[in-house]
């Protein structure tokens, strides 16, 4: 079985630029979360997907969007980044009503 | 709305050292309470759960109770070795069908041999 993959593994972008983060997730999930963990920080929710629709969205403002594919993989973009943005994005996976499965994370550098 | 406050560290143990861990939480409802550990380099794993109140949730010899009467959920082990130095992590999910989970900030340990 295949846990949850992220891509890429590190990134470095400059203030005002556009990010894709992707997200693979385990095998039967049809539920796929994205979180954002700040240096020293616990993860805090960004949104949820579900059957490629959005199922919940935390405190983050719009330039955080997100899409899920038909095989419920699943992309976090970021436009107009900041400083701020900078963190290890997480993706986590599961069954709608099941526990998460954590993948390595993305770590976004922003300059 | 929901929150969880845990207990800051870091935390330095000698190996088979005891090992608690606070955690508080503030919800509404009937929460779901979890322990998840990210060791150095890697991403989060979930170390233990429990759903309802008084329920005991346990793992590699961690143990930790929902208690609802003090809104807490402590980890515990009673032995710990140097491949247990990690941060930990206590969360909340609002309710068990619904996932989006609330973290806490985290706890630093290391265990010295």
């Amino acid at each position: 079985e295949t846990g949850v993959t992220q891509s890429p593994t590190h990134l470095i972008k400059t203030r005002g630029q556009q990010v894709t983060l992707r997200c693979s997730s385990q095998s039967g999930h049809n539920t796929v979360s994205w979180y954002q963990q700040a240096l020293g920080q616990g993860p805090q929710f960004i949104f949820q997907y579900y059957r490629e629709e959005e199922n919940g969205r935390g405190n983050f403002p719009p330039r955080f969007s997100g899409l899920q594919f038909p095989n419920y993989s699943s992309e976090l973009n970021v436009n107009a980044l900041e400083l701020d943005d900078s963190a290890l994005y997480l993706c986590a996976s599961s069954s709608l009503t099941d526990t998460q499965y954590f993948g390595p994370g993305t770590r976004l550098t922003v300059l | 709305g929901n929150s969880v406050t845990q207990m800051e560290g870091p935390v330095t143990l000698s190996e088979e050292a005891f090992l608690t861990i606070n955690c508080t939480y503030t919800a509404t409802g009937y929460p779901s309470l979890f322990w998840y550990v990210q060791y150095p380099g890697e991403g989060l794993q979930l170390l233990l759960k429990a759903t309802k109140a008084d329920d005991k949730g346990s793992n590699k010899g961690f143990e930790a109770t929902y208690r609802k009467e003090t809104t807490s959920f402590h980890l515990e082990k009673g032995s710990v070795q140097v491949s247990d130095s990690a941060v930990y992590f206590c969360a909340l999910s609002p309710a068990p069908s619904d996932y989006k989970l609330s973290f806490g900030a985290g706890t630093t340990v290391t265990v010295r041999a």
